[in-house]
């Protein structure tokens, strides 16, 4: 079946640090891949997403590589700052509309 | 646009009391979607709609729970009785018509159900 596993959290990180959330897949058919972000109190939100094979998605400073031969939809940033604190999650489409999510990733930024 | 819109934004009801959760989605589209997000689960899709039509409901936990989309412009998600394993907050989302399994879905802010 279709599944999203994500590196678990929380990962804690200075400002202006490098940031990787690592994220996998294993789907049928050739699905399109989303990051969403989720800020507290808050419904998630698309960060940003790719829709085939080698295509980059970025938004905000974050960028996310489709790599068809590892699986893998890695989510990454330059220099984080405290606002950037929130839950991540990788999800993915394989059609009919239903998005299959993973379980997020907590990231916490300090000064 | 206002996006998608939920109300009530926080319940807390008794065990045994029926919970109707509302969802106002985004002009224009045609899907619509409930989720329900816990710490122990994450974020499971529950039921969603198509031009109001129900397509999937693979995800609704048991009969307690039932949701309905009696027009474009309004969905329930219905809960009786409740218990406290309900207890969760629950999206709804929306997304547009078209372009495949690139769609993005809009999340409302959700609406967090305490049952005691």
């Amino acid at each position: 079946g279709n599944s999203v596993t994500q590196m678990e959290g929380p990962v804690t990180l200075s400002e202006e640090a490098f940031l990787t959330i690592n994220c996998t897949y294993t789907a049928t058919g050739y699905p399109s891949l989303f990051w969403y972000v989720q800020y507290p109190g808050e419904g998630l939100q698309l960060l940003l997403k790719a829709t085939k094979a080698d295509d980059k998605g970025s938004n905000k400073g974050f960028e996310a590589t489709y790599r068809k031969e590892t699986t893998s939809f890695h989510l990454e940033k330059g220099s984080v700052q405290v606002s950037d604190s929130a839950v991540y999650f990788c999800a993915l489409n394989t059609g009919f509309q239903k998005l299959v999510f993973g379980t997020g990733t907590r990231l916490l930024v300090s000064p | 646009d206002a996006g998608v819109i939920q109300s009530p934004r926080h319940e807390v009801t008794e065990m045994g009391q029926e919970v109707t959760l509302r969802c106002k989605p985004i002009s224009g589209h045609d899907y619509l979607f409930w989720y329900r997000q816990t710490m122990m689960r994450g974020l499971e899709l529950l039921i969603y709609f198509n031009n109001n039509v129900p397509i999937d409901d693979s995800g609704m936990p048991e009969d307690r729970f039932s949701a309905k989309m009696p027009n474009a412009s309004f969905s329930t998600l219905k809960i009786q009785p409740s218990e406290p394993r309900d207890s969760a907050v629950y999206f709804c989302a929306t997304a547009p018509a078209g372009g495949g399994t690139a769609e993005t879905q809009y999340f409302g802010p959700g609406t967090r159900l305490l049952v005691l």
